[in-house]
């Protein structure tokens, strides 16, 4: 398996444009992640879906945040309009489902997309 | 919310055992304690995880008190390879997204 696919892998943009981060989770994971790492803040969930549908987006920071998963082998992180404070890696993770008495499975994390914004 | 705090940096020699620790006073009954390696430039890579008592796997061990309220990673005989950010990670999905909390890590450096 390839394991998790984001792209681009680096993402220099202006303030104010629309940036679209990309990701394909491992084939059969039903759980996808999306994550943002930075200095100060470590690494922070801001949402993840669930065979396809947002289970909880209380991470994401803004409305100029959104994210889709219109099917279980891709989903989309768009920031618009981005702001400098975004730069960021942000991480796309996938696991299979679990018990959810159990607790959290193993995430997978993908090389995660370098965004600068300017 | 089960915040975690762990020391910021370790060294460590070559050859000898590291034992990162990570306090979580607010752990839930329903959480479980997973730790993490991140290399630069990477995704972090899962090592380990545990509810309580030891957990051993072929990389780490995970030693968790009674009470819960911290957990010690232990790395036997570090290599230069184990040069790497650790992270511990508190939480389950039954809670929502903030509560998953992976904090800002413990760089652990291994000197020849």
């Amino acid at each position: 398996d390839a394991g998790v696919i984001q792209s681009p892998r680096h993402e220099v943009t202006e303030m104010g444009q629309e940036v679209t981060l990309r990701c394909k989770p491992i084939s059969g994971h039903d759980y996808l992640f999306w994550y943002r790492q930075t200095m100060m803040r470590g690494l922070e969930l801001l949402i993840y879906f669930n065979n396809n549908v947002p289970i909880d987006d209380s991470g994401m920071p803004e409305d100029r945040f959104s994210a889709k998963m219109p099917n279980a082998s891709f989903s989309t992180l768009k920031i618009q309009p981005s702001e400098p404070r975004d730069s960021a890696v942000y991480f796309c993770a996938s696991s299979l489902s679990s018990d959810a008495s159990v607790g959290q499975e193993t995430q997978y994390f993908g090389p995660g997309t370098r965004l600068l914004v300017l | 919310l089960a915040k975690t705090t762990q020391p910021i940096s370790m060294d460590s020699y070559e050859g000898q055992e590291v034992n990162i620790t990570c306090s979580h006073n607010n752990i839930a009954t329903n959480d479980y304690i997973t730790w993490y390696q991140q290399f630069p430039s990477q995704g972090p890579r899962f090592i380990i995880q545990g509810y309580k008592t030891k957990v051993t796997n072929e990389v780490a061990s995970l030693f968790i008190p009674a009470d819960r309220k911290s957990s010690t990673l232990s790395l036997p005989r570090v290599s230069l390879s184990d040069t790497a950010v650790y992270y511990c990670l508190v939480g389950a999905l039954l809670g929502g997204a903030n509560n998953l909390f992976f904090g800002t890590g413990t760089r652990l450096t291994v000197i020849p």
